[in-house]
């Protein structure tokens, strides 16, 4: 199957700076990426629809000052935590939809964000 | 917008038993329904999907069942094994026309126990 990659899997960062996730498509170009937040023992909540070459969506109540969504090339999208907070400690993951437009999506591994 | 309700929230087995994890979708425009397995600390893995032109879906131990007039899928897995423990979610998108409609709505998740 396809792979995803997400680096950092882990950072641990002080309140106020800013923290930069990269999630990769290593075997297939990605016209659509979205990322995820999850807490502890929750579901998966789509935070932001990102197309490579324009303006991420956001979903109702996400801040789109505060996570930064860049998608400069079919195979590279990132996720940038501005000015982060104790609140935005959590487990943010990718996914990436084919261009070959099955439905069927791609998840990487997961990043652990905790902020101090 | 999609609601996707998924029951149980928690099931224990012994290993070697069947399990059965339900779900309910509220869009009858959907028309991908996958399942993700997702273990501690990683992103969810796909383990089987159907699409809505398809009743009944089976790989080797897991099946999945979809019910359109009743819009409700599930999952079965068939001899369980402790390593089948994981948190299993379900999902539902209308991917037509690519891009953001691949978004997906999760279920709240299943926490699997298989106990040897």
């Amino acid at each position: 199957g396809a792979v995803v990659s997400q680096h950092p899997s882990r950072v641990i960062c002080k309140s106020g700076t800013s923290v930069k996730i990269e999630c990769r498509s290593l075997d297939f170009q990605a016209t659509t990426m979205f990322w995820y937040r999850q807490f502890p023992k929750q579901s998966l909540m789509l935070m932001a629809t990102s197309n490579e070459g324009s303006k991420a969506t956001y979903e109702q109540g996400v801040e789109k000052d505060k996570f930064l969504i860049n998608h400069a090339s079919l195979t590279l999208s990132t996720l940038t935590v501005t000015s982060a907070h104790p609140e935005d400690s959590s487990f943010y993951i990718c996914s990436a939809a084919g261009i070959r437009n099955t439905g069927e999506l791609f998840f990487g591994e997961g990043s652990r964000l905790t902020v101090l | 917008g999609e609601n996707v309700e998924q029951h149980p929230s928690t099931l224990s087995v012994q290993e070697g038993d069947s399990a059965v994890i339900k779900c309910t979708y509220s869009d009858s425009a959907s028309n991908y329904f996958p399942w993700y397995k997702q273990e501690l600390g990683k992103g969810p893995q796909l383990i089987i999907d159907i699409r809505s032109n398809v009743g009944e879906k089976k790989d080797q131990r897991i099946a999945v069942t979809l019910n359109k007039t009743a819009k409700h899928f599930s999952l079965h897995i068939t001899e369980t094994q402790p390593e089948d423990s994981a948190v299993y979610f379900c999902a539902a998108s209308t991917s037509r026309g690519g891009g953001s409609n691949y978004k997906l709505t999760f279920g709240k998740g299943t926490l699997l126990t298989v106990n040897p």
